[in-house]
């Protein structure tokens, strides 16, 4: 899981209520992702940052909102507006933005979120 | 649409035995290949990154192979031991030259048991 930490581990929450996602990083990395995984589909990109205060929509960023206020955290919220927010949760970082060919991108633990 | 495709969905094999998990890919433009290690209930681990010009790269018991052009990679594991089972992710990165940034698609895993 390299130098990125997720918390917490598991997280239920009832529906209609919003819900945060804490990532934090310690490698120095510019670049940070929230993805969703969901039983037998591949991983789904919400949104992504470049640099503090700057975060761009994935391909599934409706019901979702991050925020960048500093350089180590990435913290995702699902919202009630998320229509189906029960998941597994992973954040990633990167030295740069767009990964490379000699960059990949270093993975959390993840956070499984059940609403109930 | 740029789409990445894992055979077998899951696969079954006994301690010490070789096997070979498939990925075929139409991204493009083709920028690298990457293939990763999930544990259950944790995050990807990467395994190997490939370039255009590599036909093979490993990782101790871990060997992938790429051929740019049928657009496939290959995963082989030698000797499987029982810390080998997991879900192994083909993910294959296109640089979008109007973006002026790579977009990563990831294929939706094989799943990998080894017993006794």
């Amino acid at each position: 899981d390299g130098g990125i930490t997720q918390s917490p581990k598991y997280l239920f929450r009832k529906e209609g209520q919003n819900v945060t996602l804490s990532c934090e990083q310690n490698l120095n990395h510019d670049a940070m992702y929230w993805y969703r995984q969901d039983p037998g589909q591949g991983l789904r990109l919400i949104y992504y940052s470049q640099i503090v205060n700057d975060f761009q929509k994935g391909d599934i960023a409706e019901g979702y909102s991050v925020s960048r206020e500093k350089k180590e955290s990435f913290p995702l919220t699902v919202t009630s507006a998320q229509k189906n927010p029960t998941a597994f949760y992973l954040c990633a970082s990167s030295p740069l933005l767009e990964p490379t060919s000699t960059d990949t991108q270093y993975f959390g633990p993840g956070t499984r979120l059940t609403v109930l | 649409k740029n789409q990445v495709e894992q055979s077998p969905q899951s696969l079954i094999i006994l301690e010490g035995k070789n096997c070979t998990l498939q990925c075929n890919y139409t991204v493009s433009p083709f920028s690298n290949l990457r293939w990763y290690k999930q544990d259950t209930g944790r995050g990807p681990v990467s395994l190997t990154i490939m370039t255009f010009s590599e036909n093979t790269k490993s990782n101790g018991r871990y060997t992938a192979t790429l051929d740019a052009d049928t657009k496939q990679s290959s995963l082989h594991i030698t000797a499987s031991q029982l810390s080998d089972s997991a879900s192994y992710i083909c993910v294959v990165s296109a640089y979008r030259s109007g973006a002026g940034s790579y977009q990563l698609t990831f294929g939706k895993g094989t799943k990998l048991s080894v017993i006794p």
